[in-house]
């Protein structure tokens, strides 16, 4: 089976910095997606892992440790709009089917 | 500006009624996604299709819920009979082979 945990809600400032964490224990491993769901509206892909280390996209940063069963998304220069729900996802060893964790709801203050 | 489309965007139905949902995945993708999203359990796989075979289907009720490709431009997930406890979002996402999936506007049901 899968069991996939990340925070339940995190608070930040404007321009500040947050890294969500999620970890996972899953009975095979083929990658780690995090999306982005605002409320009211479908996920949207962000990032993909499925070698160890570091993966920059603008602002956003996704990191994995495959040993560690570890994972984390960085949000750097935070703009208001990025208040949403950011959801962990590990994708299992047979086929594209994904495993969601519960999300992590972001909250960017003035 | 290729994207997944839902039908219908919202539903409200009575209990024991039959519920059918439409979804068009994006064209050449092969694989195609239903999801259901609660407040209390998130975002739960359904069913998933590989080139219009269903692969998995293990986290659906099968005694009510039934999902099908009739082809590749269309899926559908029904419910019957529906019941209040099958209120819920229903997202269909598609994606090519083991890429990122890309999910659509989703259906929002309430079951009375």
């Amino acid at each position: 089976g899968q069991n996939i945990d990340q925070p339940t809600e995190m608070t930040a400032t404007e321009g500040a910095i947050v890294q969500i964490n999620c970890t996972y224990q899953t009975s095979g491993f083929n990658g780690l997606f995090w999306y982005q769901q605002h409320a009211g509206e479908a996920p949207t892909f962000l990032s993909y892992n499925v070698l160890d280390g570091l993966e920059e996209k603008g602002r956003f940063s996704s990191f994995l440790s495959r040993s560690k069963g570890y994972s984390y998304l960085l949000l750097k220069e935070l703009q208001m709009k990025d208040s949403a729900s950011y959801l962990c996802a590990v994708r299992g060893a047979a086929g594209n089917k994904l495993t969601f964790g519960g999300g992590t709801r972001v909250l960017v203050k003035p | 500006d290729a994207r997944v489309t839902q039908t219908p965007r919202h539903k409200v139905t009575e209990m024991g009624q039959e519920v059918t949902m439409r979804c068009q995945p994006i064209l050449g993708h092969n694989t195609v996604f239903w999801y259901r999203q609660t407040m209390m359990q998130g975002l739960e796989l359904l069913a998933y299709f590989r080139n219009r075979a269903p692969l998995d289907d293990s986290g659906m009720p099968k005694d009510r819920f039934s999902a099908e490709m009739p082809d590749a431009t269309l899926a559908t997930l029904k419910i019957q009979p529906s019941e209040p406890r099958d209120s819920a979002v229903y997202f269909c996402a598609s994606g090519l082979f083991d890429n990122e999936q890309f999910f659509g506007p989703g259906t929002r049901l309430t079951v009375l």
